[in-house]
């Protein structure tokens, strides 16, 4: 069955560096999202892109944040200068088409120390 | 902004029994419900939805109700199952909105042997 998939699984990283979050969504679904859950708290929409551009950002969506489909696969999610609160599980998801069921990916931790 | 809330954050039953898990709204634009589980470490996994315009929406063992008038929805889980046990998330999408998922607190569930 086709699968979200993410890598890595676990980042740690220094307060001010930058990372990128890499995401290859189920291959013929066409919107794509980020999510991210802080420790303890809810699974938050951050934002999603459709036909090669953001379609909706969440007040979270700083400029810190940006993303990606650099080519036919891989979606990313870059964090210019990262903070001690972008510490949480980010998640990747997709849908197919216009539709509501997202599939999500097991998600990456990031830690910043 | 809590537009999805779930206001139990843990629930235990014993297994062969039914498990009902709630969740609230206050925004009575959005059009679809979605009820995802999650593991530890892992992704949240689609398990059912409903649409507005119905009051219900049965598979298998796992059942959604949806009052629209009272702005609740409900997950039904029967008969519940130790494999069951996981963090049950309430989420809620709007056409209009990119179809992003706006999702409640969760509830942790588990099911005694």
């Amino acid at each position: 069955e086709p699968e979200v998939t993410q890598t890595p699984s676990h980042q740690v990283t220094q307060m001010g560096q930058e990372v990128i979050l890499r995401c290859v969504p189920i291959s013929n679904h066409l919107y794509f999202y980020w999510y991210r859950q802080i420790l303890g708290q809810k699974v938050e929409f951050l934002v999603s892109f459709y036909n090669n551009e953001i379609s909706e950002k969440s007040e979270i969506f700083d400029d810190q944040f940006s993303v990606e489909r650099p080519d036919g696969s891989n979606f990313t999610l870059k964090i210019r200068s990262t903070k001690l609160e972008d510490s949480a599980m980010y998640f990747c998801a997709s849908i197919q088409g216009e539709g509501y069921e997202q599939y999500f990916g097991p998600g990456t931790r990031l830690t910043v120390t | 902004d809590q537009q999805v809330k779930q206001n139990s954050p843990s629930l235990s039953v014993q297994e062969g029994r039914i498990s009902i898990l709630n969740c609230d709204y206050t925004n009575s634009m959005f059009d679809y419900f979605l009820w995802y589980k999650k593991y530890p470490a892992e992704g949240p996994t689609f398990l059912i939805s409903i649409s507005s315009i119905k009051d219900k929406n049965e598979d298998g063992r796992f059942t959604v109700f949806l009052n629209k008038s009272a702005k609740h929805l409900s997950l039904h889980i029967v008969p519940s199952q130790p494999g069951d046990s996981a963090v049950y998330f309430c989420a809620a999408s709007r056409v209009d909105s990119s179809y992003k998922l706006i999702f409640g607190s969760g509830t942790r569930l588990l099911v005694r042997p």
